[in-house]
């Protein structure tokens, strides 16, 4: 099974306004964390946020805010006032922390296109 | 702060040629990740290093590839023949502390790899 699914390949938005990437992950570990990487064109993964399982505030970093909803296992970036620079590849991933040897671990999705326009 | 650094950034070799792709992590970070990414995908884990042990290779195909970090540092990932389906993106990655949820890995560029 996959441990994290990203359903949407593509998504657009007008500069300025604000865009929602879906999230939902798959583990049975008590204790794990979600992170969100943006992947320009350069190549280069960049660190966004990070949300562990047990924060019971969604994380938020300047205009990047994650929508973290334990029960449905979904952690949804949240981009807000979109900018040009913005267009990039973005890929949610997950740790988990009491798995043994996978420990550290970091568990990728397929990442989402996002593309804004002016 | 200097990130990691990879290198070649680019490569592009013939099948049953061998390949090695070099990393410097950022300095004083322990952990040590080898990924590959297929296009189109995300990142794969290949190996993981603490310090100069590989606690996690269990991805990594070790009839054609290998791994080493000699000294804890620097990291050398070779492929020893090379086939069609190893073109992809290596990408290496480091953290401080392999045991600390929140510890954010640090991605170099990359080498993307062709195998014709």
């Amino acid at each position: 099974a996959q441990k994290i699914t990203q359903t949407q390949p593509g998504m657009f938005v007008q500069e300025k306004e604000a865009v929602t990437l879906d999230c939902t992950y798959d583990t049975s570990d008590p204790s794990y964390g979600l992170f969100w990487y943006k992947q320009p064109s350069s190549g280069e993964m960049i660190f966004l946020i990070y949300q562990g399982s047990y924060d019971q505030q969604n994380a938020t970093e300047g205009r990047y805010s994650l929508n973290f909803q334990k029960a449905r296992k979904s952690a949804n970036l949240v981009i807000s006032a979109s900018q040009l620079g913005d267009s990039a590849m973005y890929f949610c991933a997950m740790r988990e922390s009491s798995r043994g040897s996978t420990l550290g671990r970091l568990y990728f999705g397929r990442g989402t296109q996002l593309t804004v326009w002016p | 702060e200097a990130g990691v650094v990879q290198s070649p950034r680019y490569k592009i070799i013939e099948k049953k040629q061998p390949v090695a792709f070099w990393c410097n992590p950022i300095s004083g970070h322990n952990t040590l990740y080898w990924y590959r990414q297929n296009l189109g995908q995300g990142p794969e884990l290949l190996i993981r290093y603490e310090n100069e042990e590989a606690v996690d290779d269990s991805q990594l195909p070790k009839d054609r590839f290998s791994a080493e970090r000699l000294k804890g540092v620097d990291s050398t990932l070779k492929i020893q023949p090379a086939e069609l389906g190893d073109s992809a993106v290596y990408l290496c990655a480091s953290s401080l502390v392999a045991g600390n949820p929140t510890g954010e890995l640090f991605f170099g560029e990359g080498s993307r790899l062709t195998v014709l």
